[in-house]
């Protein structure tokens, strides 16, 4: 059972415009959600996470939107940059003492000149 | 400051064969360890997580397991590989009690089993 769900395998956006990345996530005891950006061949790298008491957080180019009641959440790039090109994970967490951090399956965001 | 490392970086192993891969945190203390592993079209599949020595919890039934011998030490292995196993091993950590949720990564291990 998919708990944290990106629908979207891949996007390709033009240079300059926004990214939109989307994200669903099903267990409601989810409280704390990050987003992370891998390169081949690497380890995924933090991003930009939002706890589930806000429903916006924004860190330079990055933006994180949390809608709980739709259990959706959004990355939004502005303005998208080559070095962007990567696979997106939306991950989760229902916090606790075992921390267990639940990853969607990604989407791979290609930026187009 | 707290760096993670993982190795080997490639693996090439028969069915058949056993695996132990290994996985260490520099810098912090009683950290959160996990295991993932990414395959194609699989996204990041968590394997396991451990939050003490000798503390090993498994998410997906498998013929991997997982020990973690010292506070800072995460190994992986198997006693006999299966095709399936072939793909992108990543250790990971994080704060224990989760101040920010945010797991580090290492350097990941490809795995490909003949």
């Amino acid at each position: 059972d998919q708990q944290v769900k990106q629908n979207s395998p891949s996007l390709s956006v033009q240079e300059g415009r926004i990214s939109i990345l989307n994200c669903d996530y099903t267990n409601s005891m989810f409280d704390y959600f990050l987003w992370y950006k891998k390169y081949p061949a690497e380890g995924p790298t933090f991003l930009i996470s939002i706890s589930s008491i806000k429903d916006k957080n924004e860190d330079g180019r990055f933006t994180v939107f949390l809608n709980k009641s739709a259990k959706h959440l959004s990355l939004h790039i502005v303005p998208s940059q080559p070095g962007d090109s990567a696979v997106y994970f939306c991950a989760a967490s229902a916090g606790g003492r075992d921390d267990k951090i639940i990853f969607g399956k990604g989407t791979r965001l290609h930026i187009l000149p | 400051s707290q760096t993670i490392h993982q190795w080997p970086a490639t693996l090439v192993q028969p069915v058949g064969s056993p695996l132990s891969l290994e996985c260490t945190v520099e810098g912090t203390s009683n950290p959160n360890l996990y295991w993932y592993r990414q395959a194609a079209g699989r996204g990041l599949q968590l394997l396991f997580y451990s939050v003490g020595i000798g503390q090993i919890s498994s998410e997906v039934p498998q013929n991997l397991s997982a020990s973690r011998p010292q506070d800072r030490q995460f190994i992986l292995s198997s006693k006999k590989l299966l095709l399936s196993d072939s793909g992108f091993y990543l250790c990971a950590w994080s704060v224990l009690g989760r101040l920010t949720g945010e797991l580090f990564f290492g350097e990941g291990s490809r795995l490909t089993v003949l």
